[in-house]
């Protein structure tokens, strides 16, 4: 099976313009969900599709979106773009049911913010 | 406010040796632990998971779960140096999925040959 993939891999922008990253979950997993990792911060929690649907949402700014297609397939939008939104992006798709709920991870999508 | 704990390390061991890691979580609430391994540049690989109290064993891997005492490790033996990553680990409240995991900030292990 193909792992998740995630694109573009690498992307450069400038203050305040926005940026949209693409994540592919596993074939199956209907559960996508999108992480932040910084130096600093370390791995966090922005939100959580499933079915189209956001189910939760960590504690980022009204900024952050997503959106989740019917071929499990998500977005993630980042609007305004400050300094600190330099990161690594990534998603991680899970089955999400019939007790299987770990979650894997994509490479990821370095975000520079200049 | 769920709080993971990790010491940040380095963590060096010798090749061969067990290295031990740890991790402390405040949420009782926690149902499953993950624990993922992470070289540098590279996402989180998922290597082990763990729902019930006692120790799971897989290949060079155990997991350790106490949940009285909110406390997760995991064991690897015969360390080689291919293990030299940062080892997060991530305890999961449950919620049919849809909770994100709360990551701790990893402890970086060193296998010196």
């Amino acid at each position: 099976k193909a792992g998740v993939t995630q694109t573009p891999r690498y992307l450069i922008k400038t203050r305040g313009q926005q940026v949209t990253l693409s994540c592919s979950p596993i074939s199956g997993h209907r559960s996508v969900s999108w992480y932040q990792q910084t130096p600093g911060q370390g791995l966090q929690f922005l939100f959580e599709y499933f079915s189209e649907t956001q189910r939760n949402k960590g504690n980022f700014p009204g900024r952050f979106s997503g959106r989740q297609f019917s071929n499990s397939r998500s977005e993630m939008n980042v609007s305004t773009l400050e300094l600190g939104d330099s990161a690594l992006y990534l998603c991680a798709s899970s089955l999400a049911g019939g007790g299987t709920y770990e979650q894997y991870f994509g490479p990821g999508t370095r975000l520079t913010v200049t | 406010q769920k709080e993971v704990e990790q010491n940040s390390g380095p963590l060096s061991v010798p090749e061969g040796a067990i290295a031990s890691l740890n991790c402390t979580y405040s949420d009782r609430g926690s149902q499953s632990f993950f624990w993922y391994r992470q070289y540098s540049g590279k996402s989180p690989e998922l290597i082990m998971f763990i729902y019930s109290n006692g120790d799971k064993e897989d290949g060079r891997f155990t997991a350790q779960l106490n949940k009285a005492s909110q406390y997760v490790s995991l064991l690897i033996r015969d360390s080689q140096p291919s293990d030299s990553a940062t080892y997060l680990c991530a305890p999961w409240r449950g919620g049919g999925g849809a909770d994100g995991l709360t990551f701790g900030k990893g402890t970086h292990l060193i296998i010196q040959p």
